[in-house]
């Protein structure tokens, strides 16, 4: 079966560097993405990556693993705004999107 | 970047009625949109597929004889919850996608929180 694995929650202080793991398996792979959700709305895109390696994007980075089905999401520096939901989604073999349940970032002052 | 509008934000009705959500693509045209729908704390369930002018695609489990689903034009797809129920209380999202890019990015709109009596 398809399945995404992220950690449900983590706690970070302002200013530091958060990493958020995820790991999938799907029927044949055409991409990673994570998007963040503020609470009541609609995710937004973050990052994507189909090749190995690290994608940076300001204090956002993405890492990708295909051989070991994993990423993360790498956050530096910071801010009370980025509290929210971090999605992680694999796309399958049918360019469909298998979601994680979302890892809540909870960020302490 | 692409915007993807929903209509309405919220809305809330007596339990047996219809309810119609409409998503449009306002700068770009949407030949695949995908409905979800997300339960508090819950990740996002895909609940059907429509590409513009065929029938849309359901998911194993999402009946679609009660989440009718119409994608009339490249930039319009409706949702229609008929008889609704408390149960379908939930947090519904519609997304796009377009061909053309370097890769299919859904863009999201922002979501029809809908609370049955």
């Amino acid at each position: 079966g398809q399945n995404i694995d992220q950690p449900t929650e983590m706690t970070a202080t302002e200013g530091a560097i958060v990493q958020i793991n995820c790991t999938y398996q799907t029927s044949g792979f055409n991409g990673l993405f994570w998007y963040q959700q503020h609470a009541g709305e609609a995710p937004t895109f973050l990052s994507y990556n189909v090749l190995d390696g690290l994608e940076e994007k300001g204090r956002f980075s993405s890492f990708l693993s295909r051989s070991k089905g994993y990423s993360y999401l790498l956050l530096k520096e910071l801010q009370m705004k980025d509290s929210a939901s971090y999605l992680c989604a694999a796309m399958d073999s049918n360019y469909q999107l298998i979601w994680g349940a979302g890892t809540k970032l909870i960020i302490k002052p | 970047g692409a915007v993807v509008s929903q209509h309405p934000s919220r809305v809330i009705c007596k339990s047996g009625t219809s309810v119609k959500i409409e998503c449009r693509s306002l700068d770009f045209q949407a030949t695949t949109m995908f409905w979800y729908r997300q339960f508090p704390k819950k990740s996002l369930m895909l609940m059907a597929t429509s590409n513009e002018g065929s029938k849309a695609t359901y998911e194993q489990g999402v009946e679609k004889d009660k989440f009718l689903i119409n994608h009339a034009s490249l930039t319009l797809s409706t949702l229609t919850v008929t008889s609704a129920h408390p149960e379908d209380s939930s947090f519904y999202i519609c997304s796009a996608s377009s061909p053309g890019g370097t890769y299919n990015e859904q863009f999201f709109g922002p979501g029809t929180r809908l609370t049955v009596l």
